[in-house]
């Protein structure tokens, strides 16, 4: 299907594991973006990536790894799982153009509970 | 830095009925992005309407509306003939049009309520 998917949508790890969450978009979107989601706050955005083999750090990147080898994937790697990363978790992605550069289409999301 | 507030935390009106949700920003930005996303339980984040600071004309998406108060700083979203799929987080988002990496900054959302 077209669009912007993430999977799994629901993960239970133990402190220590490592995990990968995946988003996959099929737009071939230049840029795509993993946020966290948290009771009381906002999204914040964890890491970007403005096109294959780019990427830098968001507002809170510690304890997270991404990779873009591609451009229609972006995974999000969980080195060492702490429970302060139970969270939910949205990668979303966005084009490119002179003309309009703005617009972040968003995945249905995956909940993460680190025990 | 650019800051996003959305100062009520939660709302609650009646089927029919048109509400307000507010939202303010702080930018020493001229060119920017300004958008309202509706959360559903379901958790899928689903663009309601944006707003470009150039365009003097507030944004309209058929029920959906904004009001656009640049010297204020102010971006409410109205929902007109609220309907009970309304019900949803709000979230209110700014974009300085000059990052070149298109972070959106978001505010900490409405919890909207429509009741039958």
């Amino acid at each position: 299907d077209a669009g912007i998917t993430q999977s799994p949508r629901y993960k239970i790890t133990e402190t220590g594991r490592q995990v990968t969450l995946m988003c996959h978009q099929t737009w071939s979107h230049s840029y795509m973006f993993w946020y966290r989601q948290d009771l009381g706050h906002g999204l914040r955005l964890i890491y970007y990536s403005a096109a294959a083999d780019i990427t830098d750090k968001g507002e809170v990147p510690d304890g997270y790894v991404v990779s873009r080898s591609k451009t229609e994937n972006f995974p999000l790697t969980l080195e060492s799982a702490t429970r302060s990363q139970t969270s939910v978790y949205f990668c979303a992605s966005s084009e490119w153009s002179s003309a309009s550069t703005d617009t972040q289409y968003f995945g249905p999301g995956t909940r993460l509970t680190v025990l | 830095a650019q800051t996003v507030t959305q100062s009520q935390p939660e709302m609650s009106v009646q089927e029919a009925e048109t509400v307000t949700l507010s939202c303010t920003y702080d930018t020493s930005e001229n060119n920017y992005y300004l958008f309202w996303y509706k959360q559903p339980p379901s958790r899928q984040m689903i663009l309601v309407i944006r707003q470009e600071a150039y365009k003097q004309q507030n944004a309209t998406e058929n029920r959906f509306s904004v009001n656009f108060q640049k010297a204020a700083k102010s971006f409410s979203l109205k929902i007109s003939d609220s309907q009970l799929g309304d019900t949803a987080m709000y979230f209110c988002a700014f974009m300085n049009h000059m990052d070149s990496n298109y972070q959106l900054i978001w505010g900490a959302g409405t919890k909207l309520i429509i009741k039958p």
